[in-house]
Order: structure tokens, then C-alpha cells, then sequence
């Protein structure tokens, strides 16, 4: 059984559109999180999430917004695609932010691709 | 910011050799984790060592960190072709950190 999922695996789609990508995970996990990995590898930090607390990371355009139906799903919104915004998105999870000795459980990605 | 820088960004080697990989860090950190990444895969976590630990095993992955120097090496040793990958350190100061990743190719 996939532990962390996310759909659709690849999405191309029109600069100015909105979209959304879903990641579920069944691991039990409070923590959920969205990185971004670039054309050069870099993987940064979009958002972390549990039922208490979002943190943003600043860099991160308004135009993302994750949304949490429940504890096993963080589904990343974004408004008003932009050229830039071509990358693979990963979801991952842990069980607890911040923990001495947590790893993260990553999602296979999702290929997103601005035109 | 990034927080790990992987050194070399590339590295080609034939089966059976050994491979060594290295992180540099710029905080004092909780702990470092290596990551693997398999072309068009999610990470995959390969080992964690802890701020007060200076080496870990894993099969045929070693581990070391120094917190003076701020950094860890990972060795893979008797590499196979599987293990063509780019590998990835992470350091943890609240959120996760990753490097870009170091690509290795052992070739056949």
C-alpha cells in the first residue's frame, strides 16, 4: 500500500489557470508538508502542517494555499499560474514537526508544468 | 535558505567501488538525514544520525558527522548499479533543510 500518494502525477495546464494537486497519506502521520524541487534539485520548503499549527515559508507566493480536509489529506491550491511555477511538487509527511529524531515519508511527485 | 550543500554535485563510478559523499551545514543542528531520489521518484530516507553522534551504519551505508566542521560524509560501500541515484543531506532546525543533492552513476 502507497503510504504517501499524490494526483495527478503529471499536470500541464495555461499560464493564468487554477489548479489543484491532492496528496493523501495513510501512515497516521500529524504532520504534512509541500516542497517544491526545482530544475537545479534544490527542494525548499513550501509549507508544514498539523491540526494545530500551518507555517508558511515566506518565500512562498500567496498564490499557494494548502488546504487540509482532515488529518490525511493536504491538498495544495494554486491560483494564477505562472511560468515559474513549472517544478515537481512533493508531499510528505512525519509524525510530529520538529521531532529530535523524525523522517519524512515523501509522495512520488507531481511533474507541473506552466505553458 | 538551504541549509546542506552536497559535494560533489556529480559523481561517476564503476560497480563494486566505493562512494563517498559529503554535506556541509551553516546552524547548529538536532540531526542530519540522508535522503535518496531514484529518477522521477520521491525522496527516500536512507539514515539519520543525531547531533551527539559522530557515526552510524547501515548496511552498506556509513555515516559521519562533524558538528565542529559542520559536516557529514556518507559512504556507500561495494556500490551496485541500483544504487544510481542523487543522494540528498537534510538538516532538521524546526523545518527539514535539504541540499540539491549529489548524482550519483555507477556504471556496470
Amino acid at each position: 500500500d502507497t503510504a504517501v500518494s499524490q494526483t495527478p502525477k503529471y499536470l500541464v495546464t495555461q499560464m493564468g489557470n487554477d489548479k489543484s494537486i491532492k496528496c493523501e497519506q495513510n501512515l497516521g502521520h500529524d504532520t504534512m508538508y509541500w516542497y517544491k524541487q526545482d530544475s537545479k534539485k534544490f527542494l525548499k520548503i513550501m509549507f508544514s502542517y498539523n491540526n494545530k499549527e500551518l507555517i508558511i515559508n515566506e518565500t512562498v507566493p500567496n498564490r499557494f494555499s494548502p488546504k487540509s480536509p482532515d488529518k490525511a489529506h493536504l491538498n495544495l491550491h494554486i491560483n494564477s499560474l505562472e511560468l515559474g511555477d513549472s517544478a515537481v511538487y512533493f508531499c510528505a509527511s512525519s509524525h510530529e514537526r520538529g521531532a529530535a529524531t523524525d523522517t519524512q515519508y515523501f509522495g512520488p511527485g507531481t511533474r507541473l508544468t506552466v505553458l | 535558505s538551504q541549509q546542506g550543500e552536497e559535494d560533489p554535485q556529480a559523481l561517476s563510478i564503476q560497480e563494486g567501488e566505493n562512494a563517498t559523499m559529503n554535506c556541509s551545514y551553516k546552524t547548529s543542528i538536532n540531526n542530519l538525514q540522508w535522503y535518496r531520489q531514484n529518477s522521477g521518484r520521491g525522496l527516500v530516507h536512507l539514515i539519520l544520525i543525531r547531533s551527539n553522534e559522530r557515526e552510524k551504519h547501515s548496511g552498506r551505508l556509513r555515516v559521519t558527522l562533524d558538528t565542529s566542521k559542520k559536516s557529514s560524509s556518507l559512504l556507500i560501500t561495494a556500490s551496485r548499479a541500483a544504487d544510481t541515484a542523487s543522494y540528498f543531506c537534510a538538516t532538521r532546525q524546526g523545518d527539514m533543510r535539504f541540499g540539491a543533492g549529489t548524482r550519483l552513476t555507477v556504471k556496470p
